[in-house]
């Protein structure tokens, strides 16, 4: 599976929109991009997955761009409960995931 | 989303005690199973790949004779840590495939190990 360069952290104002970026340069063209949050001691959430159209769910947004390089998860209005660390992931379907560090990111009030 | 529930939450163990930790799919089928270790401040650690009515797979550098895995059933694998050492304190994650819509990993809560 691809590897994936996040930043190691990054802060956000509550009620601005959170852009969370995620470089995947080695992407192959069956591998989805995955995002996933883990907020301190709980097991991680799912948050949306694509393969190379951009999606919406009502959690986020993921952009993915068109030579699926790179993508930008966004939250559109982060809350104090969005504070975790995100991964980002790239995978074939049905594959194990192996995780990176993620990014941490601190809503500030 | 699917539920993936973990049992017990937290355990505290002896050395050289075995302790069961036990992942379940609440409300879908999940013919696979994964299991994930995590040290304070690091990442998530896939430890083995669980497969209903077969051998689970290991990933490199995980003892398959200290974490035994079975996954007798769609819906529940359990991991035992043999012969628990302080070391192996840890947090345990499972995660699972609904076999339905196989291209999103649900996970469990987690279960914390601490051994004395």
């Amino acid at each position: 599976d691809a590897k994936t360069t996040q930043p190691t952290s990054m802060d956000c104002a509550e009620g601005r929109a959170a852009n969370l970026p995620c470089n995947h340069s080695t992407i192959s063209g069956n591998e989805y991009v995955y995002w996933y949050r883990q907020i301190h001691s709980q097991g991680p959430q799912y948050i949306i997955h694509g393969l190379k159209n951009n999606e919406t769910n009502e959690m986020a947004s993921l952009i993915i761009t068109e030579d699926r390089k790179s993508s930008t998860l966004i939250l559109p209005h982060a809350t104090l409960r969005d504070t975790a660390v995100y991964y980002c992931i790239v995978r074939v379907g049905g594959n194990q995931f192996y995780f990176g560090t993620g990014t941490s990111l601190t809503v500030i009030p | 989303g699917a539920v993936v529930s973990q049992h017990p939450s937290r355990v505290i163990c002896k050395s050289g005690t075995s302790v069961k930790i036990e992942c379940r799919s609440l409300d879908f089928q999940a013919t696979t199973m994964f299991w994930y270790r995590q040290f304070p401040k690091q990442s998530l650690m896939l430890m083995a790949t669980s497969n209903e009515g077969s051998k689970a797979t290991y990933e490199q550098g995980v003892e398959k004779d200290k974490f035994l895995i079975n996954h007798a059933s769609l819906t529940l694998s359990t991991l035992t840590v043999t012969s628990a050492h302080p070391e192996d304190s840890s947090f345990y994650i499972c995660s699972a495939h609904d076999r339905v819509s196989w291209d999103t990993q649900y996970f469990g809560p987690g279960t914390r190990l601490t051994v004395l």
